[in-house]
C-alpha cells in the first residue's frame, strides 16, 4: 500500500546532541511537510518541500533543518535539541496543488515521538 | 492572521450517544476545510470539504461546511468507544502556499 514512513517512531536524545528524524513516501507526492505538534495542541508547520524548492515558516528556529534528497525521502534535522523540542514530529505529504484544480488532503506518517533528557 | 477554532475542547458522552462537533475559521483564502482523526498517532483523513451545503458521510460520521457562517459541524451518530480520539479541524488557505491552519481540536471520550 501507499504510505508515509516515519523512523524512528520513538527517539530519545540528549539536551544538545543533534538528531535526525526521516520520512519516506511511497505515493510519489510532490510535497512534503515537517509539523511539530505539542502536547494538546494542534500541530504547527516548520517548512514544506515543493519537488526541491525548500519553504521555511517564518517562526521555525533556527535550530531546525531539513533536507529532500529525492522525491521519496525527507529529513529533519534538530542541531541541538532543547527540552522546548520535546513533541510529536509529524511528517505529510501531498499532490502538487499548483496543476491540480482540486483541493488536496495531506497524508501524514505515523509520526516520531521525541523525548529530550 | 489565518485562525481555525474548534470547540467544545473535549467531550464525554456515552455510546449510543450522538456528537456534533464544532469548527469555525477566519482565513483570508479559502479552499477548503477538512477533518481528521487523531487517537494515539497521526491524523487520519476523514472529509475533505469544499462546497457549502453538501454533507460528506462516511457510516456513522459525516459533515457539512456552511461558508456563509465560516464553520463546518461533524456529527457522528450511535458513538462507540472506538470514536474515542481527537477530531481535528484544518483549513487549507489555498493563498499558494501549502499550509493548512489547523485547530486546537475536540477531545472526545465514549465511555460504554
Amino acid at each position: 500500500d501507499a504510505m508515509v514512513i516515519q523512523n524512528p517512531r520513538y527517539q530519545v536524545t540528549q539536551f544538545g546532541k543533534p538528531v535526525t528524524l526521516s520520512c519516506s513516501q511511497t505515493l510519489n507526492h510532490n510535497v512534503m511537510y515537517w509539523y511539530q505538534q505539542k502536547s494538546s495542541q494542534a500541530p504547527k508547520l516548520l517548512f514544506h518541500y515543493y519537488d526541491k524548492d525548500f519553504n521555511n515558516e517564518a517562526d521555525t528556529p533556527d535550530n531546525f533543518q531539513s533536507r529532500r534528497p529525492n522525491t521519496s525521502f525527507c529529513f529533519l534535522d534538530i542541531r541541538s535539541p532543547g527540552l522546548g523540542d520535546a513533541a510529536m514530529y509529524l511528517c505529510a505529504t501531498s499532490r502538487d496543488v499548483i496543476r491540480s484544480s482540486a483541493a488536496y488532503e495531506q497524508y501524514f506518517g505515523p509520526g516520531t515521538r521525541l523525548t529530550v533528557t | 492572521e489565518d485562525k481555525v477554532v474548534q470547540s467544545p475542547l473535549s467531550l464525554v458522552v456515552h455510546e449510543g450517544d450522538t456528537v456534533t462537533l464544532n469548527c469555525s475559521y477566519e482565513v483570508t483564502n479559502f479552499r477548503s476545510l477538512l477533518w481528521y482523526k487523531q487517537e494515539k498517532k497521526a491524523p487520519t483523513f476523514l472529509f475533505m470539504l469544499t462546497s457549502s451545503g453538501i454533507e460528506k458521510k462516511s457510516g456513522r460520521l459525516s459533515s457539512i461546511l456552511d461558508k456563509k457562517e465560516l464553520s463546518s459541524i461533524l456529527n457522528i451518530t450511535a458513538t462507540q468507544t472506538g470514536d474515542s480520539a481527537i477530531y481535528l479541524c484544518a483549513v487549507d488557505n489555498g493563498a499558494g502556499s501549502y499550509q493548512l491552519t489547523f485547530g486546537k481540536g475536540t477531545k472526545l471520550s465514549v465511555i460504554p
